[in-house]
C-alpha cells in the first residue's frame, strides 16, 4: 500500500534560514511519481514540482530545491534563505499502486513551516 | 491557467440537512476530486471520478455521495449533515493521459455543521 510520512508536523525558522523538510514513502512499485504542494493561508494547494521514480536528479528553482533519494524512499525539500511568505503547509504526495484508477495521489499529514520576521 | 471553482467559501448547515458542494474546472480535465482536511489529518480523499458518470471511493466515504452529470462539474453531497463532517473540503482535477498529472485544487469549502 502506498504511504507517505511527513515526521515534522511543525517547523519554525527565523527569515533568511534555510530550512528542510523531510518526506518519506513506501510504495511497491518501481514506477511512480512524488509531488510537492504548497498551502498558504488561504487555503488554497499549490502546486510545487513532480517526480518521476526514473529521474532521481536533484531540482532546484530559484530558492526551492528537491532531494529525491530512492535508496532512503525520501523526497526532502530545501527552502534557502526563507522568507516570511513562505509560511505555509507543504505536502507531500505519492501516486497510486500500479494498476489502480490513474490519477489518485497519497498525501502526507502536511508540514506546517512558520517563517519569523 | 486551470482553474477549479467551489461554489462557496464559507457555508453553514444544520444537523439533517442535505448539503450540496459544487465544483467546476475550465480545463476539460478527466479526473475530479473530492477531499476532506482536518488539522492532524492532511488530506483525506472522500470520492473521485475519472470519467462523467464514473465515481470511485476513497478512503472515508461514509456519509457521502457524488454527481458528475457532466466533464467539468463534480459535486459533493452529504445526504444527512453531521457534526462530524465540519471540515475544509477541497476539490481537484487532473489531465489524464497515461502519464500522471499534477493535481489542480480549488479554494476549498469550510463547512460547519451546528
Amino acid at each position: 500500500a502506498q504511504k507517505v510520512t511527513q515526521a515534522q508536523t511543525e517547523i519554525s525558522v527565523v527569515e533568511k534560514e534555510d530550512v528542510t523538510l523531510d518526506c518519506v514513502y513506501e510504495t511497491r512499485d518501481t514506477t511512480y511519481y512524488l509531488f510537492w504542494y504548497k498551502q498558504p493561508p488561504s487555503g488554497e494547494l499549490v502546486f510545487l514540482i513532480r517526480r518521476n521514480s526514473f529521474d532521481e536528479q536533484n531540482e532546484i528553482s530559484g530558492r526551492y530545491s528537491w532531494n529525491f533519494q530512492k535508496s532512503t524512499s525520501s523526497f526532502n525539500f530545501t527552502i534557502t534563505a526563507s522568507q516570511v511568505v513562505d509560511s505555509a503547509v507543504y505536502f507531500c504526495a505519492l501516486s497510486g499502486p500500479r494498476g489502480s484508477t490513474l490519477g489518485r495521489l497519497y498525501f502526507g499529514r502536511g508540514t506546517q513551516l512558520t517563517v519569523w520576521p | 491557467d486551470v482553474k477549479v471553482t467551489q461554489s462557496s467559501r464559507y457555508l453553514v448547515k444544520r444537523t439533517g440537512e442535505k448539503v450540496f458542494l459544487e465544483c467546476v474546472q475550465d480545463m476539460d480535465h478527466e479526473n475530479m476530486f473530492w477531499y476532506r482536511q482536518d488539522p492532524g489529518l492532511g488530506l483525506r480523499l472522500i470520492y473521485f471520478s475519472y470519467d462523467v458518470k464514473m465515481k470511485e471511493k476513497g478512503d472515508i466515504p461514509e456519509g457521502y455521495s457524488v454527481s458528475r452529470e457532466k466533464k467539468e462539474r463534480f459535486s459533493l453531497i452529504l445526504e444527512s449533515a453531521s457534526t462530524n463532517q465540519t471540515s475544509m473540503y477541497l476539490c481537484a482535477s487532473s489531465f489524464e493521459a497515461g502519464v500522471l498529472h499534477e493535481q489542480f485544487f480549488g479554494p476549498g469549502t469550510r463547512l460547519t455543521v451546528l
